[in-house]
C-alpha cells in the first residue's frame, strides 16, 4: 500500500534537546511538507520542498531544520531554538500537478 | 504571500440543518482552492478541490463549494447535515504557477447534534 510514515506516534523529550521527527512517503510524489497543527490554529507550514536537495521556509520556519536527501524522506528537527515545540506535527506529500495532499498520521511532540 | 481566513471557529448545527463554512484568501493571482475534512481520530482527507473551470465543484459525502473571484471566497456548503459530518473542516490554497506552497486556514470544528 502506498502512503506517508511518520513516526514515532508520540515522543517525549526535555527541554534543551534536538530531537527528530521521521517521515517516509512510497508514493512517489515530488513535493512534501511538515506543518504544525494548534487547537484553533489550523495547520500551519514550517518546511517544505520540490524536488531533492532544495527545500524551502514555511511561515514559522524559526527554530526548525530540515534535509531532503532522498526522494523518500523528509526529516523535521525541533530544535532547542524553538520557543514552544509541544505540538502534533504532521507530514504532507503530493506531486506538482495540483493533485491533492496525502497526510501522515502525525507525531505528538511533548517537550517538558 | 497567500493567506487563508476561516471566520467560524466552531458551528454546532442540527442533523438535517444546511451548512455554510466561509473561506476566504488573499493573494492576487490565480490560486487552486482545496477543503479538507479530518474526522476524530483521523488523518486529514480531501474533500473537493477547485483547479480551473465551473466555480462551483462538488465533492464527496453531499459536499460542494463555489469558487467566487471577485469575493476571494471558496465556502463550504451541504444542504442537510448528518451527525457522521461532525469533524473539523479546514480550507486550502495554493498559489498556481508557484513553488508549491500550500496554505491552510485555522479551521472550523463542526459538530452536529443528533
Amino acid at each position: 500500500d502506498g502512503g506517508i510514515t511518520q513516526s514515532p506516534k508520540y515522543l517525549f523529550r526535555k527541554e534543551g534537546q534536538n530531537v527528530t521527527l521521521s517521515c517516509e512517503q512510497n508514493l512517489n510524489h515530488d513535493a512534501m511538507y511538515w506543518y504544525r497543527q494548534d487547537p484553533g490554529q489550523g495547520l500551519r507550514l514550517i518546511y517544505y520542498s520540490q524536488i531533492v536537495n532544495d527545500f524551502q521556509k514555511g511561515d514559522i520556519a524559526e527554530g526548525y531544520s530540515v534535509s531532503r536527501e532522498k526522494k523518500e524522506s523528509f526529516p523535521l528537527t525541533v530544535t532547542s531554538a524553538q520557543k514552544n515545540p509541544t505540538a502534533f506535527y504532521l507530514c504532507a506529500s503530493g506531486d506538482v500537478n495540483n493533485s491533492p495532499l496525502h497526510f501522515g498520521n502525525g507525531t505528538r511532540l511533548t517537550v517538558t | 504571500a497567500q493567506s487563508v481566513s476561516q471566520h467560524n471557529h466552531h458551528v454546532i448545527l442540527s442533523e438535517a440543518a444546511s451548512l455554510e463554512l466561509g473561506c476566504n484568501y488573499s493573494y492576487g493571482g490565480t490560486v487552486n482552492l482545496f477543503w479538507y475534512v479530518q474526522y476524530p481520530g483521523q488523518h486529514l482527507q480531501l474533500l473537493l478541490k477547485y483547479l480551473s473551470g465551473d466555480p462551483l465543484v462538488k465533492g464527496i459525502k453531499g459536499f460542494e463549494a463555489e469558487f467566487i473571484k471577485s469575493k476571494f471566497s471558496f465556502n463550504l456548503r451541504k444542504p442537510s447535515v448528518q451527525w457522521s459530518d461532525t469533524a473539523e473542516y479546514f480550507c486550502a490554497v495554493k498559489a498556481r504557477g508557484s513553488a508549491s506552497k500550500i496554505i491552510f486556514g485555522s479551521g472550523t470544528r463542526l459538530s452536529i447534534r443528533p
